[in-house]
């Protein structure tokens, strides 16, 4: 079983719907992060949660908000998706402490008409 | 923020060749990661190198921090090596957030 996932993998909405992306990990690490691609680039932070009740900001993050339920689980959110945030999205997670590898999940291809 | 560039952005191969790819950063860092993005989007972790030298197969990588550079060898490239690769820095004066550069478009032809 792969040690992150995300679901759904793919999805498609419409303009003005509330999305979630959900992430869920098998590693123990406290860190979850949430990227954002768009098509030729590279990836962008939209949110990094360093522990529960540590939840902190990155580069793109208006329009979206997260939930951390859990140690394991990092949810992303859309509140009123538009079709500029078409994008891939990935999950990542990283141990604490100085020394740490970011492991990544299979990515959610999420397009908004 | 810290600049990370890489080069080139894009590069052909016929098979069986041999390629260096290169990332610069500007700043001092704890630690640098390769990933490959194969055709079908996912990330695959290739090393976590902040400094030295390793091997995996095929590819080999090289961080020399004190120059702020690291190189990610191909040799004998295979079809399957086609994807985009990325180098992706983190600095612990950035609260250890990853900084991914644009990435270096591989095309491997048989």
């Amino acid at each position: 079983d792969a040690d992150v996932t995300q679901t759904p993998r793919n999805r498609i909405t419409k303009t003005g719907k509330r999305i979630m992306l959900e992430c869920s990990q098998t590693k123990g690490h406290d860190r979850m992060y949430w990227y954002r691609q768009d098509p030729g680039l590279g990836l962008q932070l939209i949110y990094y949660s360093f522990d529960v009740k540590d939840i902190n900001k990155g580069e793109i993050s208006d329009g979206y908000s997260v939930s951390r339920q859990a140690q394991a689980k990092f949810s992303l959110s859309l509140e009123s998706a538009i079709p500029n945030q078409t994008a891939l999205y990935f999950c990542a997670t990283r141990s604490s402490g100085e020394v740490g590898e970011q492991f990544f999940g299979p990515g959610t291809r999420l397009t908004v008409l | 923020g810290i600049q990370v560039e890489q080069s080139p952005p894009d590069l052909i191969l016929q098979e069986g060749a041999n390629s260096t790819l290169r990332c610069n950063f500007s700043d001092s860092v704890n630690n640098l990661q390769w990933f490959h993005q194969n055709p079908w989007g996912q990330l695959i972790n290739l090393f976590y190198i902040p400094s030295g030298t390793k091997q995996n197969g095929r590819l080999s990588a090289t961080t020399v921090a004190t120059e702020r550079y690291s190189l990610l060898y191909i040799s004998s490239s295979q079809t399957t090596d086609s994807g985009v690769y990325f180098c992706a820095v983190e600095l612990r004066s950035n609260d250890y957030k990853l900084s991914f550069g644009a990435g270096t478009t591989v095309t491997v032809r048989a």
